[in-house]
Order: C-alpha cells, then structure tokens, then sequence
C-alpha cells in the first residue's frame, strides 16, 4: 500500500516562510493535493494537482512536487494560518491516501 | 455552488450500524462523485470509499471492505454511508466530500460526530 510521510509539526515565525513535506515512494509521479484544516472545523481545499490554487486562497499558498517528496510553501504566514495541514494523492492500488498531517505553530 | 449537508451527530450501541446523510444542493448528485472521509477524535484523515466515474463503480477502503455500504438517492441528491458492526475505533467525525474529476476533493461537508459507546 501507498504511504505518505509528514513531520508531526511545523513551527514559524510570524511573517516568514512554512514549508510543509509530505514524503512518498516516486510522489512525483502523482498529483498531490493540500488540505488545510482548523479545529472543529471541515477541511479545505488549498492546493489541487500539486501547485494549484482553488479560488479564495490566497497566492501566498503555493506547492511543489517531485521525486519523493512534495512541499506545501505559506509565505507571510499570518497567525490565521495555524491549521493543520494533509497531503493527499490518488494512488492506484490505494486509491485515496491522506498523509499523517502536519499541525503548523505560528510563533 | 455546491453545498453538502450532513445529517446530525449519532450514538450507537457496539454491534450496531449507522446510516449517515449527505445532502447536496447547487448541483445534482449524478453530476458528482462523492466520497466519505473520516477522523477519529485527535487523528488524521481515512479515505473509506466513494464512486469512481471512470468505472461507474462504488469503491471502497479495503480496510472497511464488508463492512461500510455507500448508496445514493437521485432523486433527493441525497448521499448515504452505512457503517456496520460498530466497534469503538469506529467513534469519528464522518465527512462527505466531492472529488472534482480526477483530482482533489474540493468541497466538504460540515461532518458528522458518530460515537460508538456501550
């Protein structure tokens, strides 16, 4: 079965840049997307197909993807973007796997 | 601009099953493909299911394979999860969500809280 690897937290200084992993055997092979989610509250869609923004998210919300690792960058991070965030792909034998999640620390 | 509404919060008995609605308005069902995603309380994600267009099937988490059943009505726009023989690891939230063709799910409903307690 497919597995995606995330660090359990992120922490960063109000206003500088997060980078956000999600780890997979060739993960650039496949389309990764990024939820954000708050407590009590449903995920959100950030980053689609690995780099693609949904309407409504802001463009310091970007994403990158290859070989065995996929990166979720905010950049101005503002104290509103303390979430926690999932990688996501569409794996063939799998079908939908969700990494572990990454609670990100706006200091 | 599709909406999804889920029914409200369940307590269940272990052994039981429970049946959880997803209501979509803004579009009609047959043009969607819904999912069902939970989380257990302080967890992650866990994809269980949801239908697959490119094969016209329903698929399904092998993890819950036997046990979870995803139905849908049309002609309510009304999605359906049933979970059976329910056990404590089952108590979640339990979230409907659309999957935009062939990539992410894109939109969410608000959950529902399914507690599993003798």
């Amino acid at each position: 079965s497919y597995e995606l690897t995330q660090p359990l937290s992120v922490s960063v200084a109000l206003g500088q840049t997060a980078r956000i992993t999600c780890g997979g055997n060739n993960i650039g092979s496949k389309n990764v997307h990024w939820y954000q989610q708050k407590p009590g509250q449903a995920p959100v869609l950030v980053i689609y197909r690995d780099s693609n923004r949904p309407s409504g998210i802001p463009e310091r919300f970007s994403g990158s993807n290859s070989g065995n690792t996929a990166t979720l960058t905010i950049s101005r991070a503002q104290a509103g973007d303390e979430a926690d965030y999932y990688c996501q792909v569409w794996d063939s034998s799998t079908a939908g796997v969700f990494g572990g999640g990454t609670k990100l620390t706006v200091l | 601009q599709v909406q999804l509404v889920q029914s409200g919060a369940e307590v269940k008995k272990p052994g039981a099953s429970v049946k959880v609605s997803c209501k979509v308005s803004g579009y009609t069902l047959t043009e969607l493909s819904m999912h069902w995603v939970r989380q257990a309380p302080g967890k992650g994600l866990e994809w269980m299911g949801g239908f697959d267009p490119e094969d016209g099937e329903t698929i399904y988490a092998q993890k819950f394979q036997g046990r979870v059943t995803m139905t849908e009505d049309t002609s309510t726009d009304t999605a359906y999860m049933e979970l059976s023989s329910l056990r404590s690891e089952d108590t979640a939230v339990y979230y409907c969500a659309t999957r935009a063709a062939g990539t992410a799910f894109d939109i969410w409903g608000q959950g529902t809280m399914v507690t599993v307690s003798s």
